[in-house]
């Protein structure tokens, strides 16, 4: 069965350092990759997406993400973490036919 | 640019009533997506249409569960009766086509009592 895993239900991190929100993905094929992000009460903001190439994937306000092929990881970064960022994160394979696998998300808690 | 509009954003209904969602996509996007997200989980792919046609309904609970999409632009999603479970939250996502970046709207956050 097609699946993907973040192992951290919630991340922790100071604002201004560095973060990272992993994503570990079980899927058949070299499936499109996203994250999104959630604030409360709202709908998934779309931040980014790796199709091919560059690993290091940018993406919007600040965040990027790397892939990794042979771990089938796709962890989410930021160089300096702000408290704005504090949201729920996805991560989404692309499971075929543009149908995205969500699992339940990281909360990424960023601390003044 | 306009995103993907959703209403009502909450409703509180009784159970067995009947409860409509509708779902405007952004405009020009041919493929539209209705997701089921329960609390503490990710979304769940209910109906996923191209133009007018649900090509993938199989996540799509059929004995009370409806949805249409009739001119191919924005969508209604029905639940009739509603029971207990079905509180959660109904997003709605489009897409330029089959193969592009889905963009989400604020959902409707169903309560039923």
């Amino acid at each position: 069965a097609q699946s993907v895993a973040q192992p951290e239900d919630q991340v922790n991190v100071a604002e201004g350092n560095p973060l990272t929100v992993k994503c570990t993905y079980s899927v058949s094929g070299n499936p499109y990759l996203f994250w999104y992000v959630q604030y409360p009460n709202r709908g998934l903001q779309f931040l980014l997406k790796y199709i091919t190439g560059d690993n290091l994937v940018k993406g919007s306000y600040g965040f990027e993400a790397e892939f990794n092929k042979s771990q089938t990881s796709f962890h989410l970064k930021k160089p300096s973490a702000l408290v704005s960022d504090s949201a729920l994160y996805f991560c989404a394979p692309d499971g075929g036919y543009n149908k995205l696998i969500f699992g339940a998300g990281t909360r990424l808690a960023v601390h003044p | 640019e306009a995103g993907v509009v959703q209403s009502p954003r909450y409703k509180i209904i009784e159970k067995k009533q009947p409860v409509a969602f509708w779902c405007n996509p952004i405009s020009g996007h041919n493929t539209l997506y209705w997701y089921l997200q329960n609390l503490g989980q990710g979304p769940e792919l209910l109906i996923r249409y191209e133009n007018e046609e649900a090509v993938d309904d199989s996540q799509l609970p059929k004995d009370r569960f409806s949805a249409e999409r009739l001119k191919g632009v924005d969508s209604t999603l029905k639940i009739q009766p509603a029971e207990l479970g079905d509180s959660a939250v109904y997003l709605c996502a489009s897409s330029l086509d089959s193969e592009g970046t889905q963009y989400f709207g604020p959902g409707t956050r169903l309560l039923v009592l």
